[in-house]
């Protein structure tokens, strides 16, 4: 079982659409990343959070540390949102990330 | 400021060749990172440097060699490429080994025949 695991693998949406996407880990953390991918391959951060929630914009992070689980929340979804979201935590005492395999979103017009 | 960059962007090699990717940063950041990210799994760390004149293996290293040349520049190096190289290799960076914020290179895309 992989330490992160988000969920859905893959998301189709129709534009103005709300959209979650979540991420459950089994390790203990001392943050929680939200990253997104475009189709060119660049990785940008979106999110850090280590508690509570946090908004940019149309986009929604939560955490939950007793549950072990964060959603990424986007709201009014657009076609320019399609790209691959990436969970990561930082592993408590090493200072690592932990990758999940991603959520591919599209946005439909 | 150009961030991280990384070069080439695409490369093909056959089995056995060797190349070095190149990744670079201009933000003075002192740990410097390599990655693969292959279809299905999360990225994986390959070796990273948390600071000038050290470099430590990650999850995935074998098959690779690293040189972290001065602060800026941190290569990545195949001797003998394998198929199961086949990969997006990506470099990223961050200002302390304890910094939460890490700074992501465009990709290089490598495919090995």
């Amino acid at each position: 079982k992989n330490e992160v695991e988000q969920s859905p693998q893959n998301l189709t949406a129709q534009e103005g659409e709300f959209i979650t996407i979540n991420c459950s880990y089994s390790v203990g953390i001392s943050a929680l990343h939200w990253l997104q991918q475009h189709p060119g391959g660049g990785i940008v951060s979106l999110f850090m959070l280590s508690s509570g929630k946090k908004k940019h914009g149309r986009l929604i992070a939560t955490i939950n540390i007793q549950e072990k689980h964060s959603s990424l929340h986007i709201t009014a979804s657009h076609p320019r949102d399609s790209a691959v979201y990436i969970c990561a935590v930082r592993s408590r005492g090493t200072d690592k990330l932990i990758f999940g395999t991603g959520t591919r979103l599209q946005v439909f017009p | 400021n150009a961030g991280v960059t990384q070069t080439p962007k695409f490369q093909v090699l056959k089995t056995g060749q060797s190349m070095t990717l190149q990744c670079a940063q201009d933000m003075n950041h002192n740990s410097m990172y390599w990655y693969r990210q292959d279809p299905g799994m999360g990225l994986r760390l390959i070796y990273y440097s948390a600071s000038e004149g050290t470099t430590d293996k990650g999850e995935v290293p074998n098959g690779y060699n690293v040189s972290r040349l001065n602060k800026r520049e941190f290569s990545l190096r195949l001797e003998s490429a394998a198929p199961s190289q086949t990969s997006v290799y990506f470099c990223a960076s961050k200002e302390h080994q304890s910094s939460y914020e890490q700074y992501f290179g465009p990709g290089t895309r490598l495919t090995v025949t």
